[in-house]
């Protein structure tokens, strides 16, 4: 049973445009919520996190909205660059523990 | 600053031998550590986590084990390798107590 559902599983953005990858989640008991970015063969890094008492976080060109009342949360890519193709993964952290959503393939044209 | 060291990076092993990936940290103690697997094009699955030394926990039951024998070590064996346990596995870490999880560069397992 996946705790946190992520949409869409692929994306493809032109250079310069803006990427929107959205995660839903149940478990009203989740305090933190991050996002991981993955590049082929390599381990997750961690991008950017919230926490569910703030509604966005920006950090340079990406941005996370988080709506507690809908348990939605969303990952913004502005001005994407073609190094920002990667899989990202939105995750909800609960007595230390991460689940993770099921990804989301990002392909930026240049 | 800490760094997490995962090893072998790759390995092809036959159905039925047994498997053994090491994972150690570096520059911090105490700290949580977690096994994930992640199947081709897949998420993260949260296979084991430990709070402390001999201390595991299991997520899901399957055919692996893990241990810690020392602080900073943690290792996913397993005595007979079954076909589905090909996939990608990462160690991770994180202060305790915190919520960042720190992985690894991962283990490529092809199990033939």
């Amino acid at each position: 049973q996946q705790q946190v559902k992520q949409s869409p599983q692929s994306l493809i953005v032109q250079k310069g445009g803006i990427s929107i990858i959205n995660c839903a989640y149940e478990n009203t008991a989740f305090d933190y919520f991050p996002w991981y970015q993955q590049f082929p063969g390599k381990g997750p890094a961690l991008l950017i996190a919230i926490r569910p008492d703030v509604s966005e976080k920006k950090e340079g060109r990406f941005t996370i909205s988080f709506n507690k009342s809908a348990k939605q949360f969303s990952l913004h890519i502005m001005d994407s660059q073609p190094g920002d193709s990667a899989t990202y993964f939105c995750a909800a952290s609960m007595d230390y523990k991460l689940s993770f959503g099921a990804g989301t393939t990002v392909t930026v044209r240049a | 600053s800490q760094t997490i060291h995962q090893w072998p990076a790759t390995l092809v092993q036959p159905v039925g031998s047994p498997l053994s990936l090491e994972c150690t940290v570096e520059g911090t103690s105490n700290p949580n550590l977690y096994w994930y697997r992640q199947a081709a094009g897949r998420g993260l699955q949260l296979l084991f986590y430990s709070v402390g030394i001999g201390q595991i926990s299991s997520e899901v039951p399957q055919n692996l084990s893990a241990s810690r024998p020392q602080d900073r070590q943690f290792i996913l064996s397993s005595k007979k390798l079954l076909l589905s346990d090909s996939g990608f596995y990462l160690c991770a870490w994180s202060f305790r107590p915190g919520n960042t999880i720190y992985f690894g560069e991962g283990s490529w397992l092809t199990v033939v």
